[in-house]
């Protein structure tokens, strides 16, 4: 019984390079979040995605960042051009269609340092 | 923007005593609401959650309280325990906005054996 699966959990980039973020969500989940936290913090809104359709992006940042979640296989968080303020733990998040479990459970999350 | 903060950054607790994190939210629309558990390097963990048409909801060991007069959430840990030590997160979810859960800053709970 696999839980939301994440990975790299470690990525290393230096500046100006791209980083890319997997997630898998449960099984029988369709549903897909990402969350960004820095140290000491709350997590974060990033984007909400369901299969082919990305339903809300507000808080994503307009410019380098970007989401999908394709019909077949992982969510995808793709960030271009990695700045050293990009360094965080980015995690990925699922639940059932709405209207049945809302609960979100979390992946372990990937640490992404920019050198 | 984010509406949830939270009134302790830091608790310390004796092992056994029990622990009380508190929460304040400030959408007076949100309707559900979730306590996380993070420990060290992992991802949040669901502990319990509470829709606002209750006041209270039990589980093992934990209570949540919800006070809607004033907008307040707490999560009541009973005869805490060495693992209960981690980063408590309150998020709320206002119900015209789908999943999308906003998150406090946290109260980290130091428990002493």
């Amino acid at each position: 019984n696999a839980g939301v699966m994440q990975n790299p959990r470690h990525l290393v980039r230096r500046r100006g390079q791209e980083a890319r973020l997997r997630c898998s969500p449960m099984k029988g989940h369709s549903h897909v979040y990402w969350y960004r936290q820095l140290p000491e913090e709350g997590l974060k809104f990033m984007v909400y995605l369901q299969k082919e359709n990305i339903i809300d992006e507000s808080g994503m940042p307009k410019e380098r960042f970007s989401a999908e979640f394709p019909k077949e296989g992982p969510s995808i968080l793709r960030i271009q051009q990695v700045v050293r303020g990009d360094s965080a733990a980015y995690f990925c998040a699922s639940s059932r269609p709405q209207g049945g479990d809302e609960k979100l459970f979390f992946g372990s999350g990937t640490q992404l340092s920019v050198l | 923007g984010e509406s949830v903060g939270l009134h302790l950054p830091t608790l310390s607790v004796q092992e056994g005593d029990n622990s009380i994190i508190n929460c304040a939210y400030s959408n007076s629309a949100s309707d559900y609401f979730i306590w996380y558990k993070q420990e060290s390097g992992k991802g949040p963990q669901f502990i319990i959650d509470i829709r606002s048409n209750m006041d209270k909801r039990q589980g093992q060991r934990v209570t949540v309280l919800l006070n809607k007069t004033v907008k307040h959430l707490s999560l009541q840990i009973a005869a805490t325990q060495p693992g209960d030590s981690a980063v408590y997160f309150c998020a709320e979810n206002i119900g015209n906005n789908f999943n999308k859960f906003y998150f406090g800053s946290g109260t980290k709970l130091n428990v002493k054996p």
